[in-house]
């Protein structure tokens, strides 16, 4: 089974501060078949569902601010929030996908508060 | 635009069954996408519990596969869930979801909060 992992639980930032937190997959998620990393970020507001932020690592979901970025590959992964605004208090989950057969896990989640 | 809604009843007697329907509205469910089922426990993280295509094919979380069932109503636009024998652990928010580009999943529902107690 595929484990992901997350650092920090959690971390509060002061707002225009930057905010980093890593995502770690057991497995690989890069498909050498069309070199794209499996792995998507989202953001989950207290009531709310979560909302997609990044996939393939690293590409913007339309209508995401652009002071969210993703990167990394293979078995690592890092999102950054560039300057964090208060609507950025969240908490934020890492989703890997594995094929054949299809299984998609999420890691344990990172809560993002302000400083 | 594509719209989700979770549908179904709120509480679900252990050892009973969980039924719960997502109507699919502002687009078609026979597109080039899967659909998805995921589950919240209160205060803790998220689970994926299956998938659907239009076709009817399915992909089940290996731990809940014994106990789940998706179908898809191409006709209503709907496709729905059903989990068995469940306890207390069933006990969560139930989200619908389509499956995008990346298989990230890009269309949540609001979601449903189902009850598992007697």
């Amino acid at each position: 089974d595929i484990v992901m992992t997350q650092s920090p639980d959690s971390l509060a930032v002061s707002l225009g501060e930057r905010a980093t937190i890593n995502c770690k997959s057991s497995q690989s998620v890069l498909y050498s078949s069309n070199n794209k990393n499996y792995l998507a970020w989202y953001q989950q507001k207290p009531g709310q569902p979560p909302k997609l932020l990044i996939y393939w690592a690293s590409t913007r979901e339309s209508g995401v601010p652009d002071r969210f970025s993703g990167s990394g590959s293979g078995t690592d992964f890092t999102l950054t929030i560039s300057s964090l605004q208060a609507e950025d208090v969240a908490v934020y989950y890492c989703q890997q996908y594995s094929g054949t057969p299809p299984i998609f896990t999420f890691g344990p989640g990172t809560k993002v508060d302000i400083k | 635009h594509v719209q989700l809604q979770e549908s179904g009843p709120g509480l679900v007697k252990p050892s009973g069954t969980l039924s719960l329907t997502c109507a699919v509205s502002g687009g078609s469910i026979s597109t080039n996408n899967w659909w998805i089922w995921v589950r919240q426990p209160p205060g803790k993280g998220l689970e994926w519990i299956g998938e659907i295509y239009h076709s009817g094919s399915t992909n089940y979380n290996p731990s809940l596969k014994s106990r789940v069932t998706m179908s898809v109503d191409n006709s209503k636009n709907q496709f729905s869930l059903k989990v068995t024998s469940v306890t207390a652990a069933d006990t969560a928010v139930y989200y619908c979801v389509r499956e995008g580009v990346g298989a990230a999943f890009d269309i949540w529902g609001q979601g449903t909060m189902v009850t598992v107690s007697s």
